[in-house]
């Protein structure tokens, strides 16, 4: 009955070696959203998805991208991560004007 | 910019005990007000909402009441559990925009 899938739940990668998460959602939501949280903190938008348009925030760092090749996948890619990008990812979804946000469980990302 | 203020903790309460997490606001216009739940190692939880000035969002024991006049939606529970222990966010999102904002989070650690 998951509804927001994010794969892998754990990733470990070395410095500067690119790597993609995933998410895919059930729920036919028209946004999909890509938070980071690093320990202890608030969860920070990196960027989102309505539909086909994409949303970046201003002070998301170049280094993050992400792909949403269909209504049910989005993907988050790092082209060469850093140790201060080690964090939770977390994928999210809604409805749009802000309803019905559902998260998925998060990937632990540890750069080493 | 819109924001959301809340108590920060760490918070350690013994079971059977009251709780009281304060969350204000700053927002233009009427925005919708969430608490979520993040336990250890998981994504985040809706816990609960409330969409306009003087709803009440309730959930598993949990209350928060939309208080417009103070700006705020301070979350409460008459008796804690150990199961209760997990960071709580408060969060707000206005109408049109799909952005969640959220406040820094508070530890809650419950002993038996």
């Amino acid at each position: 009955d998951a509804m927001v899938i994010q794969n892998p739940r754990y990733q470990v990668t070395q410095f500067g070696k690119p790597v993609t998460l995933s998410c895919s959602q059930t729920l036919n939501h028209n946004v999909m959203y890509w938070y980071q949280q690093k320990s202890s903190q608030a969860p920070k938008l990196l960027f989102h998805y309505y539909d086909k348009d994409f949303n970046n925030e201003a002070d998301t760092p170049d280094n993050f991208q992400s792909r949403r090749p269909n209504t049910s996948f989005c993907f988050l890619d790092i082209r060469s991560p850093g140790l201060g990008d080690t964090a939770m990812y977390l994928c999210a979804t809604s409805l749009g004007g802000g309803y019905g946000y559902t998260f998925g469980s998060g990937t632990r990302l540890t750069v080493v | 910019g819109d924001s959301v203020t809340q108590m920060e903790g760490p918070v350690t309460l013994s079971e059977e005990a009251f709780l009281t997490i304060n969350c204000t606001y700053t927002a233009t216009g009427y925005p919708s007000l969430f608490w979520y739940v993040q336990y250890p190692g998981e994504g985040l939880q809706l816990l609960l909402k409330a969409t306009k000035a003087d709803d009440k969002g309730s959930n598993k024991g949990f209350e928060a009441t939309y208080r417009k006049e103070t700006t705020s939606f301070h979350l409460e529970k008459g008796s804690v559990q150990v199961s209760d222990s997990a960071v709580y966010f408060c969060a707000l999102s206005q109408g049109g925009s799909e952005k969640l904002v959220f406040g820094k989070g508070m530890k809650l650690t419950v002993n038996p």
